[in-house]
């Protein structure tokens, strides 16, 4: 298997604009995981989805900020508009039956708003 | 409120020393404490605790949690340059899956 698949790997973008970031997570997975990562605030986690289902979004910071998951392959995390405190290392991760030990984060995006 | 709370911030050791890393939690409905390790990329896994005592080992690194003082401690011994990253501290309840990371140490060891 690849891991978790991320893209783009790396955006750079002015503030205002739209922004979406995509998530592929590990065949046979069910859950899936959004973190944001920040000198400041460390990891952080935004929303998780459990067999497509977001159960936990207290994390995501404000209405700015939304995540679909359409079906068991594919999350976005979108930022609309995007503001430069939203620069950040984006991770996702998923795994098996919410078990911890399988829980695998992908390469991460890092996105800088200019 | 959750909260985790990794120490130090950050260490610089020489290689061959043992170093100890800290973490202190309080979190309601405890099931579970992680450490993983954070080089120029995403977090990788390395230990999950549940019980109380039980120390868990993999090669030079081994971690125990206790459960009544709220805290758990990763150790690395004879230390090398590639043991230098950040190394994250994250509990887990029984209210959900998420975790809730500490903000890590970042361990820089010089030859």
């Amino acid at each position: 298997d690849a891991g978790v698949i991320q893209s783009p790997r790396h955006e750079v973008t002015e503030m205002g604009q739209e922004v979406t970031l995509r998530c592929k997570p590990i065949s046979g997975h069910d859950y899936l995981f959004w973190y944001r990562q920040t000198m400041m605030r460390g990891l952080e986690l935004l929303i998780y989805f459990n067999n497509n289902v977001p159960i936990d979004d207290s994390g995501m910071p404000e209405d700015r900020f939304s995540a679909k998951m359409p079906n068991a392959s594919f999350s976005t995390l979108k930022i609309q508009p995007s503001e430069p405190r939203d620069s950040a290392v984006y991770f996702c991760a998923s795994s098996f039956s919410g078990n911890q030990e399988t829980q695998y984060f992908g390469p991460g995006t890092r996105l800088l708003v200019l | 409120e959750d909260k985790v709370v990794q120490s130090p911030l950050s260490l610089v050791v020489h290689e061959g020393d043992t170093v100890t890393l800290n973490c202190s939690y309080e979190v309601t409905n405890f099931r579970s404490l992680l450490w993983y390790k954070q080089e120029k990329k995403a977090p990788t896994f390395l230990f999950m605790l549940t019980s109380s005592g039980i120390e868990k080992k993999s090669g030079r690194l081994s971690s125990i949690l206790d459960k009544k003082e709220l805290f758990s401690i990763l150790n690395i011994t004879a230390t090398q340059t590639g043991d230098s990253a950040v190394y994250l501290c994250a509990v887990e309840s029984n209210s959900g899956y998420a975790l809730n990371f500490g903000k890590g140490t970042s361990l820089l060891v010089t030859p």
